[in-house]
């Protein structure tokens, strides 16, 4: 596609739950990150991968969550045992190189009841 | 580590007045900075950003923003904004040398009114 897309767009889960976001980004783009927005935050970051390595997982929260990029293409973030203070809306960006502008997704926002 | 002030949270003008959308950092090493917007129902898009070299960087819509290593300042600023330019406007920094781990500010909603 031309853009980076994320599936699903919106995701309502029971606290507790197990959920698995996905990212799809832009074709031949080798950096993919993952950021968390809190309702009215900015973008805070998570997580940072390099083909299919993951070089910087310093801003993932806790050990609930966990991200994976097993082919260096897709990128799938998965929260386990999700609370309600998961809920907000995950961002995907994804740059040809790690110097690169960055292409953002349109997000997954995760509510959590 | 970095981090970044956006002093308002919600600015409202008129269609064709000037704005300024105001932007702090704080870092103790060299830093690249950026100016990211959100349109309603989109995804973040960037407008402008300073790596080096001239401290004056423009975007190809009329908005401008100068870096100010002196009072560690990056305002965005449009001389006549248009009802189109209502958006969330996000400032954001990383550290020089190495153009991820992206620290954002709050942000900004700059509301035109007709």
């Amino acid at each position: 596609g031309a853009g980076v897309s994320q599936s699903p767009r919106y995701k309502v889960a029971k606290r507790g739950q197990d959920v698995a976001l996905r990212c799809d980004p832009i074709s031949g783009h080798v950096s993919l990150f993952w950021y968390q927005q809190a309702l009215g935050q900015g973008p805070e970051f998570l997580t940072y991968f390099q083909n299919e390595a993951q070089l910087d997982k310093s801003g993932l929260p806790s050990d609930r969550f966990f991200a994976e990029r097993p082919e260096g293409s897709v990128s799938t973030l998965k929260i386990q045992r999700t609370q309600q203070e998961d809920s907000a809306v995950y961002l995907c960006a994804s740059s040809l190189g790690l110097a690169d502008e960055q292409f953002f997704g349109p997000g997954t926002r995760l509510t959590v009841l | 580590a970095q981090s970044v002030t956006q002093l308002d949270s919600q600015v409202p003008v008129f269609e064709e007045a000037p704005v300024e959308l105001r932007c702090n950092y704080s870092s103790s090493v060299s830093v690249y900075l950026f100016w990211y917007v959100q349109y309603p129902n989109q995804g973040l898009q960037l407008l402008l950003k300073y790596l080096s070299g001239s401290t004056l960087v423009e975007s190809i819509n009329g908005f401008e923003a100068e870096f100010n290593k002196s009072q560690t300042s990056f305002h965005l600023r449009k001389p006549s904004v248009h009802i189109s330019d209502t958006a969330e406007y996000f400032c954001a920094v990383s550290k020089g040398g190495s153009n991820y781990k992206l620290t954002f500010g709050k942000g900004t909603l700059l509301t035109v009114n007709p």
